[in-house]
């Protein structure tokens, strides 16, 4: 079965920074990933979905690249700001699975300090 | 923008009681999902639907039930609660089998007693 992986589960970084958010899956055979941002205390928001067939997608300061043939996923988010703490989930939909083959990371808890 | 919401955010109940969680999405998604959220173990996958009156097992079914009786709306029951159903739990929903986005709801959060 696919296993995700979120290196690191923490990240504590100044106001200003550029960073990357990493994420590794095992099987290649995808057809999405997806990157959320999780509140405390609150449901997923989507903030990127990437296509099989994409290598990247960019929305606002946020750019998400895939490389399926490595099992890697980055989520580089640019100048950070206070407001993007939180917490940074990536799921796979792959093909072994149906509408249910949907594997999600256990997230990377980021901290931007002001 | 598509919303799913669920009924409610907070939640306490006694062990026994039955307990319904529902939620509702307005972008007529065919796919709906019920996840429960536990630290250390992340989401975990209770049931899905991927049409009205259709329901499949995910990882955990076990002490929950589910309904799709209209489209737009998926509950999640839980016959007699359990002090181990604690729990956060995440409604989503995707539109396309392998292909869709997936939006969540904002979360119930259920203690039991």
């Amino acid at each position: 079965k696919q296993e995700v992986t979120q290196i690191p589960a923490a990240l504590s970084v100044p106001e200003g920074e550029n960073l990357v958010l990493n994420c590794s899956f095992t099987d290649s055979a995808i057809y999405n990933l997806q990157w959320f941002r999780q509140d405390p205390g609150k449901g997923l928001t989507s903030l990127l979905l990437i296509q099989s067939s994409q290598r990247e997608q960019t929305s606002g300061r946020l750019n998400a690249s895939l490389d399926k043939s490595s099992g890697r996923s980055t989520l580089y988010i640019a100048a950070s700001q206070p407001g993007d703490s939180a917490t940074y989930l990536c799921a796979v939909q792959y093909s072994g699975g149906g509408a249910d083959g949907l594997t999600f990371g256990k997230g990377t808890h980021l901290i931007i300090q002001p | 923008d598509v919303k799913v919401t669920q009924s409610s955010r907070y939640l306490v109940k006694r062990t026994g009681e039955k307990v319904f969680l529902e939620c509702v999405q307005d972008m007529d998604h065919e796919n709906m999902f019920w996840y429960r959220q536990d630290p250390g173990l992340g989401l975990r996958l209770i049931y899905f639907s991927y049409d009205v009156k259709m329901k499949e097992k995910g990882d955990i079914p076990e002490g929950y039930s589910v309904s799709r009786e209209k489209k737009e709306r998926f509950s999640l029951i839980l016959e007699s609660a359990s002090t181990n159903q604690t729990s956060m739990y995440l409604c989503a929903s995707s539109q396309g089998l392998y292909t869709g986005e997936l939006f969540f709801g904002e979360g119930s959060r259920l203690t039991v007693l």
